[in-house]
């Protein structure tokens, strides 16, 4: 059965420091989402990609953030400038054209010291 | 902005117990309803959906879930749960209106005592 992927599954990082995190999407998938659940929180939307832009976006998402598709293949959630506050679990999801239906992958954790 | 409760943070049952967690959300318009599950250690997965028809869905590993529109709800339910059931549960909303955005409830943590 087709796969997220997302790498790495746990990164650690200094505050202020820059991150990326990676998904590969299902190959065929045209929408996709970051979304991220603080420890003990609900699981809550960061934003949508379709086309090459952005669909939607929350008030979470700010400009510290930011999305990619630097290929084919690939889909990346930076952090410009790492806050504590960032420390969550980041899910990526696709989702093909047509279905209402998200995969997910199975999380980065990130852990802001 | 639509919302999404779940009233049960922690649940404890015994093997072969029946299981029910509730979900009800706030929006007056047309909805698709989900309920994933997350394992220990796993993804995210989709047990069942529902977009339209029958308001009794039946998912994955034996659960079931029934919308009722006049409560706004989206219970889950398994009549005889397993020690494997042990998992964090998830319900969330998608508004058709709104794209394709979910929202999530809180979650509901199940631990199936053998």
């Amino acid at each position: 059965e087709p796969e997220v992927t997302q790498t790495p599954s746990h990164q650690v990082t200094q505050m202020g420091q820059e991150v990326i995190l990676r998904c590969v999407p299902i190959s065929n998938h045209l929408y996709f989402y970051w979304y991220r659940q603080i420890l003990g929180q609900k699981v809550e939307f960061l934003v949508s990609f379709y086309n090459n832009e952005i669909s939607e976006k929350s008030e979470i998402f700010d400009d510290q953030f930011s999305v990619e598709r630097p290929d084919g293949s690939n889909f990346t959630l930076k952090i410009r400038s790492t806050k504590l506050e960032d420390s969550a679990m980041y899910f990526c999801a696709s989702k093909g054209s047509g279905a209402n239906v998200l995969t997910f992958g199975a999380g980065s954790r990130l852990t802001v010291l | 902005a639509q919302s999404v409760s779940q009233h049960n943070h922690h649940v404890i049952l015994s093997e072969a117990a029946s299981l029910e967690l509730g979900c009800n959300y706030s929006y007056g318009g047309t909805v698709n309803l989900f309920w994933y599950v997350q394992y220990p250690g796993q993804h995210l997965q989709l047990l069942l959906k529902y977009f339209s028809g029958d308001p009794l869905v039946k998912g994955i590993k034996g659960f079931e879930a029934e919308f009722i529109k006049s409560k706004f709800s989206f219970n889950l339910r398994k009549p005889s749960v397993q020690w494997s059931d042990t998992a964090e549960y998830f319900c969330a909303v998608n508004v058709k209106a709104a794209g394709n955005k979910l929202t999530f409830g809180g979650g509901t943590r199940v631990l199936v005592k053998p």
